[in-house]
């Protein structure tokens, strides 16, 4: 079994100021993590994804997370918010081991970024 | 389709009806998710299709919900004798096994009154 805890539920921060979302899971076994964003009203887009190879990777709209196996945690990174990042943010997990037959994914709870002018 | 399509994207039911949400998943997408997201709360898992395999019912709340995918495409949720605490915005997923990325449709926001 695998869980995913987002450690803030509201994040307000000012706009052009960096934020960080944090993220951390557990899993008995190898996992892929990802980054969701949902806008208001709207269906869930993935951010960015953590497969395999570099620990640090870089998503759309200028986000990256950074995989930290001996810290459980994925957490989500921006150098300069803009008020059209407010939006919530899920963190997921999916077990490595469903490689070939496929395997659910696993939420947090979410964390409303409310960027501020 | 370029997307998950779910349809309706709203509906509203009195309580005690038997209501019907459907999505088609992206073509070619063998595993496909159905999710709840009530107001507030984060993304409960209900269902989970992969392939010809048996589906992974774990998540289902209550014996009122069932699900079926037809011909390893469409998917359809169907709750019976729907209760005011099913109010919620129900999401579907489907991926590719081997990226296990989720694309996620835009959800079908259920009011029961």
């Amino acid at each position: 079994a695998q869980s995913v805890t987002q450690l803030d539920s509201q994040v307000p921060v000012f706009e052009e100021a960096p934020v960080e979302l944090r993220c951390n899971y557990s899993s008995s076994v190898s996992v892929y993590l990802f980054w969701y964003v949902q806008y208001p009203n709207q269906g869930l887009q993935l951010l960015l994804k953590y497969l395999s190879g570099s620990t640090l990777v870089k998503g759309i709209n200028g986000f990256e997370a950074e995989f930290n196996k001996s810290q459980t945690s994925f957490h989500l990174r921006k150098p300069s918010v803009h008020i059209s990042d407010t939006a919530e943010y899920f963190c997921a997990v999916s077990d490595r081991e469903g490689e070939t037959s496929g395997s659910r994914l696993t939420f947090g709870e979410g964390t409303q970024l409310t960027v501020n002018p | 389709g370029a997307g998950v399509s779910q349809s309706p994207s709203n509906k509203v039911t009195e309580k005690g009806k038997d209501v019907e949400l459907r999505c088609d998943p992206i073509s070619g997408h063998t595993a496909l998710y159905w999710y709840r997201q009530s107001l507030g709360q984060g993304l409960e898992f209900l269902i989970y299709f992969q392939g010809n395999s048996a589906p992974d019912k774990s998540g289902l709340p209550s014996d009122r919900f069932s699900a079926e995918r037809t011909g390893g495409s469409v998917s359809t949720l169907t709750i019976q004798r729907t209760q005011q605490e099913d109010s919620a915005v129900y999401l579907c997923a489907s991926s590719l096994v081997w990226t296990t990325e989720a694309f996620f449709g835009q959800g079908t926001r259920l009011t029961v009154v």
